[in-house]
């Protein structure tokens, strides 16, 4: 059984388009992330949600919108799409009830391409 | 600010040592990962240190010395598998992730 997966694994798209990636994890954690991974391989994160709520959101395009229906689930918006957003994007998840828990358990990753 | 290095690439032959060090600068320390990550794949957790000194987990280590701002993951018994990135990530209130190191394994 998987346990962090993401929907989709591919996606093409054009500059100017809104699409959504999908993330869903059966670990029965609470704190949930996206990042995003560029050309460069620097991992960097987005959005960290705990138990539905956002806690972190660093500083992105307010074109980015994430959204936690359940503690399960963060799904991923991106309006007006950008050559600049193809990368790949991580989602993970955690279950920080101490320190060494906040291993974070990775998705296979979205590999975006706006052309 | 928040400042993690790692070499960018190394190279080593299979059946030798390497060691890949990490220095890292951030306003806050909770501790320090390393993690695999092969190419098109997803990170995956290596080793966590928090307290001085060297973890040991089979062919894999990893070393902290929190006063120098250094920890160093060790690979022993280089295999052609492991060939990957490997990723230093410092935990303040989040994970700051470093670029990765690229290990290239020659036979």
């Amino acid at each position: 059984d998987t346990a962090v997966s993401q929907t989709p694994k591919y996606l093409v798209t054009q500059m100017g388009n809104d699409k959504s990636i999908k993330c869903e994890q059966n670990l029965g954690h609470d704190t949930m992330y996206w990042y995003k991974q560029d050309s460069k391989k620097f991992l960097k994160i987005m959005f960290s949600y705990n138990n539905k709520e956002l806690i972190i959101n660093e500083t992105v395009p307010n074109r980015f919108s994430p959204k936690s229906p359940d503690k399960a689930h963060l799904n991923l918006h991106i309006n007006s799409l950008e050559l600049g957003d193809s990368a790949v994007y991580f989602c993970a998840s955690s279950q920080p009830t101490d320190q060494s828990s906040y291993e974070q358990y990775f998705g296979p990753g979205t590999r975006l391409t706006v052309t | 600010g928040q400042n993690i290095d790692q070499p960018t690439e190394m190279t080593a032959t299979e059946g030798a040592i390497v060691q890949i060090n990490c220095t890292y600068q951030t306003s806050g320390f909770n501790g320090l990962f390393w993690y695999q990550q092969h190419a098109g794949e997803a990170p995956t957790f290596l080793s966590y240190n928090v307290l001085d000194g060297l973890e040991e987990k089979g062919r894999f280590s990893s070393f902290l010395s929190r006063s120098k701002g250094y920890s160093y993951l060790l690979l022993k018994e280089l295999q052609m598998k492991d060939s990957a990135s490997y990723l230093c990530a410092v935990l303040n209130y989040q994970l700051i992730w470093g670029a990765g190191t690229k290990l290239i394994i020659k036979p």
